[in-house]
C-alpha cells in the first residue's frame, strides 16, 4: 500500500542550528500537511501545501512541495528550545482523499 | 469552543475484556477518524469515516471496529483486548481536504 517515509527518524541539534526534515511519498499526493507533536501532547497542525514546488514560510520556519507532489520538506532557521518536538508530514492516498495518512515523524530535541 | 473531546483519558484492560472510546467533535465536521500511536511511533490509520453513515478501514484495522453515530460522534471498539493494543489513541475531525483536529487522545494498557 502507500506509504509515506519521513528521515531522519531524530535529530538532536545545539540551539541555533538550522533542522530540516524530508518527507516521501511512494505514490503522488494531492496535497501535504505538517503537524507538530509537543511531548505529551497530540498533533497540532502547521500547514498545508497544495501546488507543486510551492513554498511556505511561517517565520523561522519554510515548507516545501516537491515538483512531483511527491516529497516535501520542513526547514528550521536558528532552532529554539520552543521547536522541540515530533513533526510529521500527513497527506491523502491515491484511493480516497479522506484516508490520511502520516509519515513516521522526526523528533527534535534541542541542546541550549 | 470544546473541538474533539475523547473519553476516557486513561484506561486500564485485562487481556479480553472490552469496551469503547468515545469521540465528539462540535465543529460540524464531516469526516472523523481513529489513529494509534506506540511509544516513539508515528501515527497509524485504524479507521476513518469521511461521512456520516460511512466507515471505512485504514492501515491497521483488525481487532477494532466503530461507528458513526451521528455527525458529531465516532466511535472506537475493542471487543477483546490485546496487549498489542497498548497505546494512545487520537480520534481527529476535519473538513473534507482540510486539517485535521485532534483530541487529547486515550492511553490505552492492556495488561
Amino acid at each position: 500500500g502507500q506509504q509515506v517515509m519521513q528521515i531522519p527518524q531524530y535529530q538532536h541539534v545545539q540551539e541555533g542550528e538550522d533542522f530540516t526534515t524530508y518527507c516521501n511519498s511512494s505514490t503522488t499526493l494531492s496535497n501535504i500537511q505538517w503537524y507538530k507533536q509537543r511531548p505529551g501532547g497530540h498533533p497540532v497542525f502547521l500547514i498545508q501545501l497544495v501546488k507543486s514546488g510551492e513554498v511556505k514560510k511561517q517565520k523561522r520556519l519554510t515548507f516545501q512541495f516537491g515538483e512531483a507532489k511527491k516529497n516535501s520538506s520542513l526547514h528550521i532557521t536558528a532552532t529554539q528550545t520552543t521547536d522541540v518536538g515530533t513533526y510529521f508530514c500527513a497527506g491523502p492516498t491515491y484511493d480516497s482523499a479522506s484516508k490520511i495518512i502520516f509519515g513516521s515523524g522526526t523528533r527534535l530535541s534541542i541542546r541550549p | 469552543n470544546a473541538g474533539v473531546t475523547q473519553t476516557p483519558k486513561f484506561q486500564v484492560l485485562k487481556t479480553g475484556q472490552s469496551m469503547t472510546l468515545q469521540c465528539a467533535q462540535d465543529m460540524n465536521h464531516n469526516s472523523m477518524y481513529w489513529y494509534r500511536q506506540d511509544p516513539g511511533m508515528g501515527l497509524r490509520l485504524i479507521y476513518y469515516s469521511a461521512s456520516e453513515g460511512t466507515t471505512d478501514k485504514g492501515e491497521v484495522p483488525n481487532g477494532y471496529n466503530v461507528s458513526r453515530l451521528n455527525k458529531r460522534e465516532f466511535s472506537l471498539r475493542l471487543e477483546s483486548a490485546a496487549p498489542s493494543q497498548t497505546s494512545v489513541y487520537f480520534c481527529a475531525s476535519s473538513i473534507y481536504n482540510s486539517p485535521l483536529h485532534f483530541g487529547n487522545g486515550t492511553r490505552l494498557t492492556v495488561t
